[in-house]
């Protein structure tokens, strides 16, 4: 079975540019959760949407950062305008609620640098 | 604030040697999980505790978690180099598998 495939693997971009980040999940899971992941403040998560709706946005970090969920099979993160602070590797992972024995799957990231 | 520490953060180990990772947080909760990650790659599920005294096992790895000391612990027994990576526990604070709170994670180093 396919796991939850990112796009891209890596993004090098200039200060000010728009970033978008890509996400498939796991077919059939309900629940989709994006994570950044630095050195200083380990694996936060950002936002988490159930059925494709957003339930919780709190650790959105400004307005800068937006997510959506058009369907079930793709979401998008997107940074717009990008700062060097926001240079991280963000997961994406998916799950199928309302099985307490699932754990959240993630996929292998996108490792982000702002200049 | 909810805190998940993890100790030790750093762990060098010699190959055949056990032993334990600690995970203790500050919140109520029934349900924390495991997992690994190897440099640069994505975050691999180990263990899911469920319940207080949830004790699982997969090789040389056993998880156990105690909801009333809010601890839970991975233990590593005969430690192969294969075992090197950072291991993560993040504890599910409001029950329901969605708000998870990580620990700052343990790198361990298996050397011969």
């Amino acid at each position: 079975d396919a796991g939850v495939i990112q796009s891209p693997r890596h993004e090098v971009t200039e200060m000010g540019q728009e970033v978008t980040l890509r996400c498939k999940p796991i077919s059939g899971h309900n629940s989709l959760f994006w994570y950044r992941q630095t050195m200083m403040r380990g694996l936060e998560l950002l936002i988490y949407f159930n059925n494709n709706v957003p339930i919780d946005d709190s650790g959105m970090p400004e307005d800068r950062f937006s997510a959506k969920m058009p369907n079930a099979s793709f979401s998008t993160l997107k940074i717009q305008p990008s700062e060097p602070r926001d240079s991280a590797v963000y997961f994406c992972a998916s799950s199928l609620l309302g099985y307490s024995n699932q754990p959240q799957h993630f996929g292998d990231g996108t490792r982000l640098s702002i200049l | 604030e909810l805190k998940v520490e993890q100790n030790p953060l750093f762990l060098s180990m010699q190959e055949g040697k056990n032993y334990t990772i600690y995970c203790n947080y500050s919140t109520t909760s029934d349900r924390l999980y495991w997992y690994r990650q190897d440099p640069g790659k994505s975050l691999e599920s180990l263990f899911v505790l469920l319940s207080n005294g949830a004790v699982k096992q997969e090789g040389r790895l056993m998880a156990s978690l105690d909801t009333k000391a809010r601890l839970s612990t991975l233990h590593i027994t005969a430690a192969v180099h294969d075992l090197s990576a950072t291991y993560f526990c993040a504890v599910d604070v409001n029950q329901a598998g969605t708000a998870l709170i990580f620990g700052k994670g343990t790198t361990l180093s298996v050397s011969s």
